[in-house]
């Protein structure tokens, strides 16, 4: 089977970085993505790695460590938009699978 | 581009009622996929389609479920009974690429209340 594990929830002030991690057990690995949702929205896409190393995206960055089976999203320049909730997600065998979800909570 | 469209967005029925949702993906993505999704979790895959066939459906709950997507764009998502347990959204999204990723686009989701 496959599984993810990120942290519950993550809080930060505006204006700073904040980290959230994700380390995935799967069979078979077709890469890892990222997902934002805030409250009553649909999931929209922010990031993938399919190799080893950071993909920038703006103020959103995501790292991905195959051997580690772990990935982080960083997002710079927090802003008050930036509180919702944030998956990560694998297609192993190509079956997505979505983790439990982060929420980020930005305080001004 | 229109995104991909969902209705109901919020539907309330009692017990062992039937209810359906449709789902219309984004023009030209051949791939679709239902999701369940409940309060404080990840959605959670239901079934997914590669035009008009079921490639994986061995999460949906057989018994009561069934979805079908006639001629490979829209989709129907059926639930007959209804249980208190199939509260919850599900959502809908499509994807066109295989090999990036399979970057998914979701639709704003059908909020289910079972009483």
């Amino acid at each position: 089977g496959q599984s993810l594990e990120q942290p519950s929830e993550v809080t930060a002030v505006e204006g700073a970085i904040v980290q959230i991690n994700c380390t995935y057990q799967t069979s078979g690995f077709y890469g890892l993505s990222w997902y934002q949702q805030h409250d009553g929205g649909a999931p929209t896409f922010l990031s993938y790695n399919a190799l080893d190393g950071l993909e920038e995206t703006g103020r959103f960055s995501s790292f991905l460590s195959r051997s580690d089976s772990y990935g982080y999203l960083l997002l710079q320049e927090l802003q008050m938009k930036d509180s919702a909730s944030y998956f990560c997600a694998v297609g192993g065998s190509y079956i997505p699978t979505f983790g439990r979800g982060t929420s980020l909570i930005v305080h001004p | 581009e229109a995104g991909v469209v969902q209705s109901p967005r919020y539907k309330i029925i009692e017990k062992k009622q039937p209810v359906a949702f449709w789902c219309n993906p984004i023009s030209g993505h051949n791939t679709l996929y239902w999701y369940r999704q409940n309060l404080g979790q990840g959605p959670e895959l239901l079934i997914r389609y590669e035009n008009e066939e079921a490639v994986d459906d061995s999460q949906l709950p057989k018994d009561r479920f069934s979805a079908e997507r006639l001629k490979g764009v829209d989709s129907t998502l059926k639930i007959q009974p209804a249980e208190l347990g199939d509260s919850a959204v599900y959502l809908c999204a499509s994807s066109s690429t295989r090999g990036r990723g399979n970057i998914q686009y979701f639709g704003a989701g059908t909020r289910l209340s079972v009483l």
